[in-house]
Parts: structure tokens; sequence; C-alpha cells
């Protein structure tokens, strides 16, 4: 079974200044989906971002960009330009790419993020 | 496109009762995905369906949990006989299967079930 883990259950940052959230995966799988989604409080979730494991290149989306370390199996999420609408629980999730397999996510923890003024 | 909606939004409930939620998906969307989230916790996967078939149910579904997808359009989740720890918000997702299985999956706002 694949496990997603988010070991940092809070993170701070500054308006305007840059965070990396951290995740780490198992899986034995060699082809799959990594995400980051947004969780707003009290507003439903949505994606910020995502990656295909059998891609060298890390995915971009204007201030979000990840770092794949698919050997390490790491997925980091840096957010540039920190604004105070970034402040959110954000869940690291995984998604099996196998053929016929449960197209679920799997996600992690998660970790709220509040950005300062 | 209005988005995947569910219904209702919050839920108190004694233990013991019966409850019931839906989710009207994105149309067009052809897979449905409910999930349970503990406060605190990433969600989890609790059933999903492809059009109106229920393709797979977690172990966290016990037998007082059923699923239905009638007509491949909305869905509802059905809680029998609630305990305390049913409390949890109820997340729904609905995505279009793509080729090579590359799809998105578009959260609605949740349910939040509260069991006294």
């Amino acid at each position: 079974a694949q496990t997603v883990t988010q070991s940092q259950p809070e993170m701070s940052v500054q308006e305007a200044e840059t965070v990396t959230l951290s995740c780490t995966y198992d899986t034995s799988e060699s082809d799959y989906y990594l995400f980051w989604y947004k969780q707003p409080p009290s507003r439903q979730m949505i994606l910020v971002i995502r990656q295909e494991a059998y891609k060298q290149q890390n995915a971009t989306e204007n201030r979000f960009s990840v770092n794949f370390q698919k050997a390490a199996k790491s997925f980091s999420l840096k957010i540039s330009d920190s604004q105070l609408g970034d402040a959110a629980m954000y869940f690291c999730a995984y998604r099996s790419a196998t053929a016929g397999a449960n197209s679920k996510l799997t996600f992690g923890k998660g970790i709220t993020l509040s950005v300062r003024p | 496109d209005t988005g995947v909606s569910q219904d209702p939004r919050h839920k108190i409930t004694k233990r013991g009762q019966n409850v019931t939620f839906r989710c009207d998906p994105i149309s067009e969307h052809n897979r449905l995905y409910w999930y349970r989230q503990t406060l605190g916790q990433g969600p989890e996967f609790l059933t999903y369906f492809q059009n109106e078939a229920q393709l797979e149910k977690s172990r966290l579904l016990s037998d007082r949990f059923s699923a239905e997808r009638p007509k491949g359009s909305f869905s509802t989740l059905e809680i029998q006989r609630t305990e305390q720890g049913d409390s949890a918000m109820y997340l729904c997702a609905s995505s279009l299967e793509r080729q090579r299985g590359w799809e998105t999956q578009y959260f609605g706002p949740g349910t939040r079930l509260l069991v006294l």
C-alpha cells in the first residue's frame, strides 16, 4: 500500500517571502501521479499543482512549483511571493497510474500554512 | 460548470439515527468518489463509482455505510445507526476519466457530520 507523509504540521511565512512544504511518499510502483491540494478554512479543497512520475521536469503553476525527486520519493511544494490568500491547509496526495488500479487519492495528514502580514 | 455540490453542508444527529448525504458531481464527470476527513487529518478514501457501478469500497466502509449512484448522476451516502466515531467531514469528488488515466478530482464543500 502507498503512504504519504507530511511531517511538518505547521509552517509560517512572511508575506512576499518564499516557503517550501515537504512531502515524502512510499510506493513500489514506478508510474504514478502526485498532487498538492489546498484547503482554505471552511472552504473546499482545490488543486494547486500536479506531477506525473515519468516526467523529470518539475511542474510549475505561476507562483507554485514542485521539487520532485523520484529516487528519494520526495515531492515538495515551493510557494514564491507568498500572499495572505495562501493561508490554508495543504495536502500532498498520491495516485496510482497502474492500469486497472483504483484511481483514489492517498493523502498525507496535511500542513497548516499561515502567512504573516 | 457549477462545480461539485453537497447537501446538507452540516448535519447534527443523535447516536443511533440514520443519515443520508447527497453529492451532485460536475455534469459529464463519470467518476465519483467519497472520502472522509477527521479533524487534523487528510481525507481517507471510502468508495468510488464509475458511472453507476461501485468499483471499490474501503475497509473503512463498515456494513452500516452504503452508497449509491443511480443512473450515474448524483450519489448518496447513507450511514445507518450512527456512532460518535462517525463524526467527520464527508467529502465528495468527481472526475472525468481520460486516456492514460490523467484526470483531476474536483472536490465539493463537504458535509460535516456531528453525532451526539
